[in-house]
């Protein structure tokens, strides 16, 4: 199994919502990552997780809260956010070095619209 | 930091060969990666550079000289399905920054009849 699932594909939000936006993968990777990307740009790293605790935070606004409750499961649970914040969000999850491969296998993405 | 060039876009014709070049300049290196991605879809892993050299996969080569900071990814025998973005992305090398995939803006490949 070299899947990641991401669930909602997509998702419609207002601004004082609070929701939730959920990865998964089987692969046994212990290294899990959140990516935003918008339009015709490139994705770019929000978050990495190593063994379950949280390894990078790319300076991300706090109203973007990760959680990994367990080495399958990556969480981003969203509230208040703004319009400029909508995009496909993409989950990621790798091999932790000193694997011999480091390669990410992605997620189909959620494509937030903030309202 | 990381900074990572490519070209924006490339055309060519069914059955051609293109070639795709990135350069990247990085205080850490632990390997360089191309991804493809199509619209509206996630990015998926084609090839993995971290020694000097070719690698050769099917259609799909791509080679790295670590000393010029430089990558290329070539595909061959071009067919209409491989008209997509393709992305340069660069692994940091430190404790604290192994899981940092830096990407580049990607290069769109334009396929034609």
């Amino acid at each position: 199994d070299t899947e990641v699932t991401q669930t909602p594909k997509h998702l419609v939000m207002g601004m004082t919502n609070k929701k939730s936006l959920k990865c998964e993968q089987h692969m046994g990777h212990r290294a899990m990552y959140w990516y935003k990307q918008k339009a015709k740009k490139p994705p770019e790293l929000m978050f990495v997780y190593s063994y379950e605790k949280l390894s990078i935070n790319e300076s991300v606004p706090s109203r973007f809260s990760p959680e990994c409750p367990n080495s399958s499961l990556l969480n981003l649970h969203l509230h208040a956010l703004q319009p400029e914040d909508s995009a496909l969000y993409l989950c990621a999850s790798s091999q932790e070095p000193p694997g011999s491969n480091y390669e990410q296998y992605f997620g189909p993405g959620t494509r937030l619209t903030v309202t | 930091g990381q900074n990572i060039d490519q070209p924006t876009e490339m055309t060519a014709t069914e059955g051609a060969i293109v070639q795709i070049n990135c350069t990247y300049q990085t205080s850490g290196f632990n390997g360089l990666f191309w991804y493809q991605q199509h619209a509206g879809e996630a990015p998926t892993f084609l090839s993995y550079n971290v020694l000097d050299g070719l690698e050769e996969k099917g259609r799909f080569s791509s080679f790295l000289s670590r000393s010029k900071g430089y990558s290329y990814l070539l595909l061959k025998e071009l067919q209409m399905k491989d008209s997509a973005s393709y992305l340069c992305a660069v692994r940091g090398e430190e404790a604290d920054s192994w899981g940092k995939f830096q990407f580049g803006a990607g290069t769109q490949v334009v396929v034609t009849p």
